[in-house]
């Protein structure tokens, strides 16, 4: 069975920084291009970083440019984010996506930017 | 960015009737090589996404054949041939032709 599991969610200070991790199984993570995709409650969806299958290539939204880094351990199935200076409007659900000839979502993991 | 516009926005569809999405992109989706980046993805209430069609037109597996994708250049469409009970939910397309990715506003499909 396939399954992505997000972890590191959690209510932090504006200003505060968090690592989101997610662990892959059932599937060939190593091949696959890496994805965070955010989602503000009962809002649209907004791709937030990606990484290629190797770590060779990453890259964050413009929103997040500064305060993002992407990262992947391939021998942990392992994909990571590390956001900081958190602000209000980062607070949403952030999904771990595995995308190529199939794609594979995680249940996500909810940050919270409040005071 | 690429701005996907989608519409209707809602849309109330009869049991086993037909139903249509449009999406446009402000710029096309048509990749040096020929390649077109689109996607649509299905969401239910608490879930997350779950993709349907890649590449404007492949059904991803397990999809039902009454979903089919079409299009080309900066015009798409995700037709349901017979809408069943299980399709409710908000429904986007998604370009990865251009970074950063960007979706549509999303379509909620009802049944009426």
């Amino acid at each position: 069975e396939v399954q992505l599991v997000e972890s590191g969610g959690d209510l932090v200070q504006p200003g505060g920084s968090l690592r989101l991790s997610c662990v892959g199984s059932g599937f060939t993570f190593r091949v696959f291009w890496m994805n965070w995709v955010r989602q503000v409650p009962g809002k649209g969806l907004e791709w937030v970083a990606n990484i290629s299958p190797d770590g060779s290539m990453k890259r964050c939204v413009d929103s997040l440019r500064g305060r993002c880094s992407v990262s992947r351990d391939n021998a942990g199935n392992s994909l990571f984010l590390d956001l900081n200076t958190l602000r209000a409007e980062d607070t949403a659900i952030y999904y771990c996506l595995a995308w190529g000839a199939s794609a594979y979502w995680g249940q996500g993991t909810r940050v919270t930017v409040s005071s | 960015d690429v701005v996907m516009t989608q519409s209707p926005l809602s849309l109330p569809v009869p049991l086993g009737q037909p139903a249509s999405i449009s999406c446009r992109s402000s710029q096309s989706l048509v990749r040096g090589g020929g390649g077109i980046y689109l996607s649509w993805l299905h969401q239910r209430a608490g879930q997350p996404p779950r993709r349907l069609i890649n590449d404007v037109s492949k059904r991803d597996s397990g999809v039902p054949d009454r979903f089919s994708g079409s299009g080309s250049d900066s015009n798409f469409t995700l037709t349901i041939s017979r809408v069943e009970a299980e399709d409710v939910g908000i429904y986007y397309c998604m370009q990865f032709t251009h970074w950063p990715h960007t979706f549509g506003q999303g379509t909620n499909l009802e049944i009426k």
